[in-house]
């Protein structure tokens, strides 16, 4: 019963390296979201996805780039990290089905830029 | 963009208190109405979910109503326990899709 899992759950980077974020999840949800959490600004959207092969831009999407190959997976990239992009990032999906309209998140991911 | 405000920020109470939180939002076009907790280091986990047709959830000693035309929902915590610490947010949509969420009330339940 795995629900959303992201990996990695931690990761340090250098300014102006990339890295690849994945969600997984199992629930055969349509949609999928990347929000960020930061001390004192809740949690923002960065991107979102509708279904497979689709995404969307949130609230913050600058810096970030996001792919919906197959419907269980939305990957969140990140070409060149800079240090304003240390947060929390969390995955989460939703869609109709027995839970409709429910959202489940995931664990989270801890990144830091350094 | 839809504002949601919770109020109080932060709560310490006393174990064994009955406790409510509150959340505002700007729109009254409500799709549903979750309540998550989240614990220190921790994703968000689903409390209560509440469907813009119905007035109020309940599980076990939670209870959520929903006011649309007020635009607020309250949580209310029955005989508290220290296990209830954590950080408690309200996220309303709007649309299917689009959800949004309060800064959190920070709980702490004192033995």
């Amino acid at each position: 019963n795995a629900g959303v899992t992201q990996t990695p759950k931690f990761r340090v980077l250098k300014t102006g390296q990339s890295m690849t974020l994945l969600c997984a999840q199992d629930m055969n949800h349509e949609y999928m979201y990347w929000y960020r959490q930061d001390p004192g600004m809740g949690l923002r959207l960065i991107h979102y996805s509708v279904g497979e092969g689709t995404t969307a831009k949130g609230e913050v999407p600058d810096g970030y780039n996001v792919s919906r190959l197959k419907k269980q997976n939305f990957l969140l990239g990140l070409e060149s990290a800079a240090p304003s992009q240390t947060s929390v990032y969390f995955c989460a999906s939703s869609g109709p089905g027995l839970h409709t309209g429910e959202l489940f998140f995931g664990e989270g991911s801890r990144l830091t830029v350094l | 963009k839809q504002e949601v405000t919770q109020i109080p920020a932060a709560l310490s109470v006393p174990e064994g208190e009955n406790l409510v939180l509150n959340c505002s939002f700007t729109d009254s076009a409500i799709y549903n109405l979750q309540w998550f907790r989240q614990d220190p280091g921790k994703g968000l986990t689903s409390l209560l979910l509440i469907q813009s047709s119905q007035r109020e959830q309940t599980s076990g000693r939670l209870n959520a109503s929903l006011d649309k035309s007020s635009g607020r929902s309250t949580l209310y915590i029955a005989a508290s326990q220290p296990g209830d610490s954590a950080t408690y947010l309200c996220g309303p949509s709007f649309n299917f899709n689009k959800f949004y969420f309060g800064s959190g009330t920070k709980l702490n339940v004192k033995p």
